[in-house]
């Protein structure tokens, strides 16, 4: 499993609420990321983490927002849920540069 | 900024025959690239990357600067390659990690 664990699997919400979801890893990866999954896209980059407290945007940050209080969680938050964000949800992990990411089982959000 | 391209959406070929699967890039400066698949029901994984110069299952990948390329290659497609694949770029200095859309492959028996 390489010791991350996304949570929620599975959630539905309704237009307007406030959801998070937890990536947690028990490998002190210093690197942690967040992306979107859908069809005719691939993977976009919503935010990442490079340490304790340091986080910068990805290319569809808009309607996010993440912290990362620990090493080993990184929390990700949409502020007022909205149809456009159901998809499904990746975190990866790496010790960086060109090394191996290794990704959560996914997250499939539907906001309705 | 960096940005990874894969032209085919969808690709399908029979057992045996050769398989490509495209990706190029854009990114000023000196890329870390990698080609990762999704089996059906499986996580995302790692297939091979750029700097280890390795052929995993079969497949292997020629970074190519002067066409900022790095298409995925294998000889001969066997029905177990069905899969999702994502081409991803990692730039030198930075740890942000941008994918493409992704390439379905498809191989029919």
């Amino acid at each position: 499993d390489a010791g991350i664990t996304q949570s929620p699997r599975h959630k539905v919400t309704e237009t307007g609420t406030p959801v998070t979801l937890r990536c947690h890893q028990t490998e002190n990866h210093r690197y942690m990321y967040w992306y979107r999954q859908d069809p005719g896209h691939g993977l976009r980059l919503i935010h990442y983490s490079y340490g304790v407290k340091d986080t910068d945007k990805g290319e569809v940050s808009d309607g996010y927002s993440v912290s990362r209080s620990k090493t080993e969680d990184f929390l990700l938050t949409l502020e007022s849920a909205t149809s456009s964000q159901t998809s499904v949800y990746f975190c990866a992990i790496r010790t960086g540069g060109n090394t191996e990411a290794f990704f959560g089982q996914g997250t499939r959000l539907t906001v309705v | 900024a960096q940005r990874v391209t894969q032209p085919e959406k969808l690709l399908s070929v029979f057992k045996g025959a050769p398989v490509e699967l495209k990706c190029n890039y854009s990114y000023s400066g000196s890329p870390e690239l990698f080609w990762y698949v999704q089996y059906s029901r499986q996580r995302l994984q790692l297939l091979l990357r750029h700097i280890s110069r390795e052929s995993i299952k079969g497949f292997t990948a020629d970074l190519n600067k002067g066409e900022t390329s790095f298409h995925l290659k294998k000889p001969f497609a066997q029905e177990e390659d069905s899969a999702m694949y994502y081409c991803a770029l990692s730039g030198s200095g930075n740890n942000d990690m941008r994918f493409g859309a992704g390439t379905r492959l498809t191989v029919k028996p």
